[in-house]
């Protein structure tokens, strides 16, 4: 079968690190991707990975075992800003699946 | 530049008739897709168009539910006869390739009472 799996929800204080997990089973595999999306909001892209390791792009991280069929999310100094539900998406050989998102909470 | 272009930005409209929702990718992405989502079951892909072509339908929930794209710069999701249960944000996206980030316009709210 082909499903995501990321927790519901998360809560972090501001200033913090948080890493927001992701397991993934498709029919193929051609890349995993993490968008943000807050509430109202259209989903936007955070980072794309394919290959194994860790992907830096400032104050976020994206990580990628293929092996494991796993990913993660790691945010860094965070900030207010940041509460919003974090997508994970994995795209196989002709399909492209969501997972439900992470609701982050981010506290003062 | 002008992102996804979606219209329109909300519907309300009783069950029994036909809601056309429409689509305006980004110039020059030849990849299009139409997604929903709900509370319940988050986003879920619908179909996907490659040069015009749909490419996978398998997410579209029933045969009320059509998706066309006549030209590079048009697309339209069509339910007909629409039901309370189709109630969702409907999201059109695009990207240049597989492999490129998906571009998501701001959405159509449909609420079918």
């Amino acid at each position: 079968g082909q499903n995501i799996d990321q927790p519901t929800e998360m809560t972090a204080t501001e200033g913090a690190i948080v890493q927001i997990n992701c397991t993934y089973q498709t029919s193929g595999f051609n890349g995993l991707f993490w968008y943000q999306q807050h509430a109202g909001e259209a989903p936007t892209f955070l980072s794309y990975n394919v290959l194994d390791g860790l992907e830096e792009k400032g104050r976020f991280s994206s990580f990628l075992s293929r092996s494991k069929g796993y990913s993660y999310l790691l945010l860094k100094e965070l900030q207010m800003k940041d509460s919003a539900s974090y997508l994970c998406a994995a795209r196989g050989t002709y399909k492209y699946i969501f997972g439900t998102g992470t609701r982050l909470k981010v506290l003062a | 530049d002008a992102g996804v272009i979606q219209s329109p930005r909300h519907e309300v409209t009783e069950m029994g008739q036909e809601v056309t929702l429409r689509c305006k990718p980004i110039s020059g992405h030849d990849y299009l897709f139409w997604y929903r989502q709900t509370m319940m079951r988050g986003l879920e892909l619908l179909i996907y168009f490659n040069n015009n072509v749909p490419i996978d339908d398998s997410g579209m929930p029933e045969d009320r539910f059509s998706a066309k794209m006549p030209n590079a710069s048009f697309s339209t999701l069509k339910i007909q006869p629409s039901e309370p249960r189709d109630s969702a944000v409907y999201f059109c996206a695009s990207s240049s390739s597989p492999n490129q980030p998906q571009h998501f316009g701001d959405g159509t709210r449909l609420s079918i009472l």
